[in-house]
């Protein structure tokens, strides 16, 4: 069963144009979630995160939204540039377990 | 300052054979932990360790063994490898209070 989903295998965006990536989970125990960044042959890289106290967070272009009533939170990039374009994960965590529950990932396209 | 260094980047075994994976950190972060990416699977957990001489299972830990003998490696072994276990491995630390973890560059394996 999978606790963390991202139903969008992929988004494709315009330079300048904004980019929201949804993700969605099961587990009611998570309330602390992350997003990673993804380039082809490299690790994941940490991009920005929030705790279930808050329904917001923001840092430069990234914006993380979390719904706890619906489950769901987003992640905005504005205005996406073409080096954004990379597999993003959503990731999700119980507060009392460090151990990081992943989503299959969205692969984002930003055309110039 | 390497941050999280694996070894080898590239590795082609044999269906039976065995081999370590290693990961070696200079951050002397407590926490440490193996993860696996399959194409559409996300990153699953193997393994995880708390500290020097802790580890535990993470939701697909069949057929591997690590342990933590340092803060600074945590191997990951492979006791006779099968083509399931084709994949690419990553190892990620964080410090204690932090959900950010920071991961390595990748181990492929490639079972024949």
């Amino acid at each position: 069963d999978q606790q963390v989903k991202q139903n969008s295998p992929s988004l494709s965006v315009q330079e300048g144009r904004i980019s929201i990536l949804n993700c969605d989970y099961t587990n009611s125990m998570f309330d602390y979630f992350l997003w990673y960044k993804k380039y082809p042959a490299e690790g994941p890289t940490f991009l920005i995160s929030i705790s279930s106290i808050k329904d917001k967070n923001e840092d430069g272009r990234f914006t993380v939204f979390l719904n706890k009533s619906a489950k769901h939170l987003s992640l905005h990039i504005v205005p996406s540039q073409p080096g954004d374009s990379a597999v993003y994960f959503c990731a999700a965590a119980p507060g009392s377990n460090y151990k990081l529950t992943f989503g299959k990932g969205t692969l984002l396209t930003v055309n110039p | 300052n390497a941050g999280v260094t694996q070894t080898p980047k590239f590795q082609v075994l044999k269906t039976g054979q065995s081999m370590t994976l290693q990961c070696a950190q200079d951050m002397n972060h407590e926490y440490m932990s193996w993860y696996r990416q399959d194409p559409g699977m996300g990153l699953r957990l193997i393994h995880y360790s708390v500290g020097a001489g802790i580890t535990d299972q993470g939701e697909v830990p069949n057929g591997y063994n690590v342990s933590r003998s340092t803060t600074e490696d945590f191997p990951l072994r492979l006791l006779s490898a099968a083509p399931s276990q084709t994949s690419v491995y990553f190892c990620a630390t964080r410090t204690g209070g932090s959900y950010g973890y920071t991961f390595g560059s990748g181990t492929r394996l490639t079972v024949v």
